[in-house]
């Protein structure tokens, strides 16, 4: 079955230190994205990705990195400049800009 | 710049009691609409969608939603409210033309009572 897995699902790190989550699609659709997820916040949008290479940041880009080396992935980096990174991470993809978007399971990331 | 609100950030229903949660939209140009669901920690999962033609959508779960372009809504509702209803839903917009970029709303946490 064709979907998006993101993986770990529960991430524990402690502070400074930089995490990267995976997010791996099989779906052959060209647009990717992060989302950050936090209570009574909805999604909001990190970095998203329309073709291989290339990426553009999303509104909250700050403290956080991607690369898009391969079309079926578009892993996440949270760095150390994250200043609250605590927070469910989600992943999605799309086939064209008007296409429903497909969601990862998410990770939930907790920084102590 | 395009915007989703939806009314009431909380809502309650009795199980079998009709389910309507309410978006409104702003956008310069005719939207693509969807409406997703999120079950506790778990990724969002589509329910419905509108594009083109007719107003009314059918989703899956027996969901359903009407594009109204007057009042620039997309409430979605459910006849009879179930137990495996309760969860958060969003509304969103599809990108404007030339950008990815997806509006959602904040969600709608819906609760069923017993």
């Amino acid at each position: 079955d064709g979907g998006i897995t993101q993986s770990p699902k529960y991430l524990f790190r402690k502070e400074g230190q930089n995490v990267t989550l995976s997010c791996e699609q099989n779906l052959n659709h060209d647009a990717m994205y992060w989302y950050r997820q936090d209570p009574g916040q909805g999604l909001r949008l990190i970095y998203y990705s329309q073709i291989v290479n290339d990426f553009q940041k999303g509104d909250i880009a700050e403290g956080y990195s991607v690369s898009r080396e391969k079309k079926e992935s578009f892993p996440l980096t949270v760095t150390s400049a994250q200043k609250n990174p605590t927070a469910f991470y989600l992943c999605a993809s799309s086939a064209a800009g008007n296409s429903p978007l497909h969601f990862g399971n998410g990770t939930r990331l907790t920084v102590t | 710049a395009q915007s989703v609100t939806q009314l009431g950030s909380h809502v309650s229903v009795s199980e079998g009691a009709l389910v309507l949660l309410r978006c409104n939209y702003s956008s310069s140009v005719p939207p693509y609409l969807f409406w997703y669901v999120q079950y506790p920690n778990q990724g969002l999962q589509l329910l419905l969608k509108y594009t083109t033609g007719a107003t009314l959508v059918k989703g899956i779960n027996g969901f359903e939603a009407e594009f109204k372009k007057s009042e620039t809504s997309f409430h979605l509702t459910k006849p009879s409210a179930h137990m495996s209803d309760a969860a958060e839903y969003f509304c969103a917009v599809s990108p404007t033309s030339g950008t990815y970029k997806y509006i959602f709303g904040t969600g709608t946490r819906l609760k069923v009572l017993a």
